[in-house]
């Protein structure tokens, strides 16, 4: 069992910047999904990939998007940051069919200043 | 809506002494039930978790939850807590098998004195 790495693990932009997070899923884990954490706060659901389509999503806008591709990465996309898109991102992959009961990444802190 | 609550913000218990952290949810079917911990600047690691069948479940590091459908609670037990189970602990519910997101509660600290 490989894990989820996500990278890179501290990230530093500017309010109104793009910005990429990287995750590496645990190889045959055909579901990702992405969270927000702010400070002090529980994880709050972004969106959901299952073979490379998205096929749930919280209430985010849609600067808020996201890839997954085939060798299990996937990546989150953030349009025009915003001050309160600071927080800790998290990844997480499951293997459909076997019950939910993600494998969580440390994730990327994100401040936007 | 689906919602997790966690009413203890923070809690501090004696090294040794048993430990109980309360979660309720709010659904309307059968839940999909978590536990995870998070230690400072990790990520999540699952505990245990519930989708039928016994409604004591055990998890990992000597912790237990007890689901009782009638009280919509899903409470994390550990008889004797040691001071490395100091951390933030997130009950959760998933809306279905596929695991279609989980809802987080705003998670319980736990601090433990020696």
């Amino acid at each position: 069992e490989t894990g989820v790495t996500q990278s890179p693990t501290h990230l530093i932009k500017t309010r109104g910047q793009q910005v990429t997070l990287r995750c590496s899923s645990q190889s045959g884990h055909n579901t990702v999904s992405w969270y927000q954490q702010a400070l002090g706060q529980g994880p709050q659901f972004i969106f959901q990939y299952y073979r490379e389509e998205e096929n749930g999503r919280g209430n985010f806008p849609p600067r808020f998007s996201g890839l997954q591709f085939p060798n299990y990465s996937s990546e989150l996309n953030v349009n025009a940051l915003e001050l309160d898109d600071s927080a800790l991102y998290l990844c997480a992959s499951s293997l459909a069919g076997q019950g939910p009961g993600y494998t969580f990444g440390s994730g990327t802190r994100l401040t936007v200043v | 809506a689906q919602s997790v609550t966690q009413p203890d913000i923070h809690i501090t218990v004696s090294e040794g002494a048993s430990l109980e952290l309360r979660c309720n949810y709010s659904y309307g079917a059968t839940p999909y039930l978590f536990w995870y911990v998070q230690s400072p600047g990790q990520g999540l690691q699952l505990l245990l978790k519930y989708f039928s069948g016994d409604t004591l479940v055990q998890g990992i590091k000597g912790f237990e939850a007890e689901f009782k459908r009638s009280q919509s609670s899903f409470n994390l037990r550990k008889p004797s807590v040691h001071w490395s189970d100091a951390a933030e602990y997130f009950c959760a519910v998933g809306l279905n098998q596929a695991g279609t997101a989980l809802i987080f509660g705003k998670g319980t600290t736990l601090s433990v004195s020696s």
